[in-house]
């Protein structure tokens, strides 16, 4: 039962384009939503987040948009840099509730010169 | 910047063998997480720790595995009697608080290879 879907593994984008990759939640008690970058050889690190009363948040190159009515949620890299190249999880959570975060399959972002 | 510690970085068991795997997390943190990732699969929660004692778990967080605090520093998960299926990365992590902001720092990870 995959409650957190990536359904791109693989993404392949131009240095200085945009890259989105996106994500899709079927549980509606998610109530906060984050994005996650791992390299090869380390753990997965914090990149950016969004709660539920929000549909955008913006850092720096990063903007996450978040569409509740259709549980889907996006993130944003512009312009793309070669040291994004990263696998790319999107994880949610329900505060109030008794799991941890719930991940996704990840996504593999290439960022081609 | 602070980080979250993980040790071995690769270990190597035979099935029926007992595993522990050593974590430790940010020293101001109070909230601990193991997750895990089996080659080409998402990552899984385990166990999250609070306060001297396991908060929340998933399902595979079975008998076979436990989780101990036992000092001021370190976390770490047992895995009593290791199975071909436990062959995972293993991932610590920890947090400042439940109900801010959930931002998890990971630890780079412990891969186990059971045989």
């Amino acid at each position: 039962d995959q409650q957190v879907k990536q359904n791109s593994p693989s993404l392949s984008v131009q240095e200085g384009r945009i890259s989105i990759l996106n994500c899709d939640y079927t549980n509606s008690m998610f109530d906060y939503f984050l994005w996650y970058k791992k390299y090869p050889a380390e753990g997965p690190t914090f990149l950016i987040s969004i709660s539920s009363i929000k549909d955008k948040n913006e850092d720096g190159r990063f903007t996450v948009f978040l569409n509740k009515s259709a549980k889907h949620l996006s993130l944003h890299i512009v312009p793309s840099q070669p040291g994004d190249s990263a696998v790319y999880f999107c994880a949610a959570i329900s505060r109030g509730g008794a799991d941890g975060l719930t991940f996704g399959k990840g996504t593999h972002l290439i960022i081609q010169p | 910047e602070p980080e979250v510690t993980q040790t071995p970085s690769h270990q190597v068991t035979q099935m029926g063998q007992e595993v522990i795997l050593h974590c430790v997390p940010i020293s101001n943190h109070l909230y601990f997480y193991w997750y895990r990732q089996i080659l080409g699969q998402k990552v899984e929660f385990l166990v999250s720790f609070y306060n001297n004692e396991i908060s929340e778990k998933s399902e595979i967080f079975d008998d076979q595995f436990s989780v101990e605090r036992p000092d001021g520093s370190n976390f770490t998960l047992k895995i009593r009697s290791t199975k071909l299926e436990d062959s995972a990365m293993y991932f610590c992590a920890s947090s400042g608080d439940r109900s801010g902001a959930n931002v998890l720092t990971f630890g780079a990870g412990s891969r186990l290879t059971v045989l």
